[in-house]
């Protein structure tokens, strides 16, 4: 079993629509989680981070922690073409030291307008 | 701050031939992650270092991969003999020695072909 499973998608959205991206982890005891963009060709790199268990906001994108069921969502508001990409669910690893993230297999997300 | 710097950007090779990938990570990060991409296995984390010393390397597929760092600005992942099954993307992170929540910050990445 993977220790962090997406749908690998593609999701396929309407131009101004939500977004919704689901990512479930085997750690219990794990404590940052992170969502990661990755445009075709390109690195990846952070939207969003969340610690605690609940919402965190940041413009268009919501993500959500639930650690009793050990999983973390990302919603995007308004959706736009240039959301098109793919989402990676990392998820911190406690057992190492240093920062060491375990990452998903992502969602790849298509906006049509 | 130009971010984490990787080289080549490119690689195209033939099987059996030596090849280095190079990172150069943020100064004053202490954390260097070296990653690798394809589509069927996703990101995989093939080593890491923190404070230049190798922490986890189980990721490394196999004796033919090595990774050094011999100072704190500097970093390679060499594959020898290289095979036509390494080819990918191979990224280099560094992270912050802030705390354990700190974000990684991704290289550009390596395009590795090996004929």
């Amino acid at each position: 079993q993977k220790e962090v499973e997406q749908n690998s998608g593609p999701l396929s959205v309407p131009e101004g629509a939500i977004a919704s991206l689901n990512c479930t982890y085997s750690d219990r005891g794990s404590q940052s989680f992170f969502w990661y963009r990755q445009y075709s060709g390109k690195s990846p790199e952070l939207i969003m981070s969340i610690y605690s268990n609940g919402d965190k906001e940041d413009g268009r994108f919501t993500a959500q922690l639930n650690k009793a069921s050990q999983y973390v969502s990302l919603l995007i508001r308004d959706s736009q073409p240039s959301d098109s990409a793919t989402y990676l669910c990392a998820v911190n690893d406690l057992k190492a030291a240093g920062n060491k993230l375990t990452f998903g297999g992502g969602t790849r997300v298509l906006v049509k307008p | 701050d130009a971010g984490v710097i990787q080289s080549p950007r490119h690689e195209v090779t033939e099987m059996g031939q030596e090849v280095t990938l190079r990172c150069k990570p943020i100064s004053g990060h202490n954390s260097l992650f070296w990653y690798r991409q394809t589509m069927m296995r996703g990101l995989e984390l093939l080593i890491y270092f923190n404070n230049n010393v190798p922490i986890d390397d189980s990721g490394m597929p196999e004796d033919r991969f090595s990774a050094k760092m011999p100072n704190a600005s500097f970093s390679t992942l060499k594959i020898q003999p290289s095979e036509p099954r390494d080819s990918a993307v191979y990224f280099c992170a560094s992270s912050p020695p802030q705390g354990r929540n700190e974000k990684l910050f991704f290289g550009s990445g390596t395009q590795l072909s090996v004929l």
